[in-house]
């Protein structure tokens, strides 16, 4: 089947530390892979996406890579704001459906 | 630019009513879809819909029903409301063309069922 694993929060940093959040998958076939944040009150913003094996995606800092060896797509960043915190989550799309990880809340302190 | 638009945003209901969600999306994307998002679970898909006309389940599609009669419109049913249903609904949608096309979101209708 397909699932998404992220690890658990909250992940609490000082402005400026760097940050990696974790995220493996089970997939069969070829999935895509996501990041999306959500802050509160909200919705879910696409953070940055990858569409094949070794791809990296990237936006506002953050980058992630399709690591098919390790079924992994960890999303990092080198030095977080406070306008950082908010939730994370790692999706995949495979055969018409997406599946979203539990979420990682992320709180930046200045 | 209105992208993704959910109505209503919050509803209270009791336990066997029954009510529609609607959802509405101005970008002409194919593909549309319903989620719950409750706490420590991540959003799990409900039904979700690649065009007019065709639906599908999802991953917890019990206790809801939905259509697809126009490509703007995704509503989602819920026909004898529990308070298992209570949760945070978000409204999708995306193209369909090729891989990796992300999704894009409504704000979500928060739902408490007593």
């Amino acid at each position: 089947g397909n699932s998404v694993t992220q690890m658990e929060g909250p992940v609490t940093l000082s402005e400026e530390a760097f940050l990696t959040i974790n995220c493996t998958y089970t997939a069969t076939g070829y999935p895509s892979l996501f990041w999306y944040v959500q802050y509160p009150g909200e919705g879910l913003q696409l953070l940055l996406k990858a569409t094949k094996a070794d791809d990296k995606g990237s936006n506002k800092g953050f980058e992630a890579t399709y690591r098919k060896e390790t079924t992994s797509f960890h999303l990092e960043k080198g030095s977080v704001q406070v306008s950082d915190s908010a939730v994370y989550f790692c999706a995949l799309y495979n055969f018409n459906k997406f599946y979203f990880g539990s979420g990682t809340k992320l709180n930046v302190k200045p | 630019n209105a992208g993704v638009t959910q109505t209503p945003k919050f509803q209270v209901l009791k336990t066997g009513q029954s009510m529609t969600l609607q959802c509405a999306q101005d970008m002409n994307h194919e593909y549309m879809s319903w989620y719950r998002q409750d706490p420590g679970m991540g959003l799990r898909l409900i039904h979700y819909s690649v065009g007019a006309g065709i639906t599908d389940q999802g991953e917890v599609p019990n206790g809801y029903n939905v259509s697809r009669s126009t490509t703007e419109d995704f509503p989602l049913r819920l026909l004898s409301a529990a308070p298992s249903q209570t949760s945070v609904y978000f409204c999708a949608s995306s193209r369909r063309r090729g891989e990796g096309q992300p999704q894009h979101f409504g704000d979500g209708t928060r739902l408490s069922i007593l």
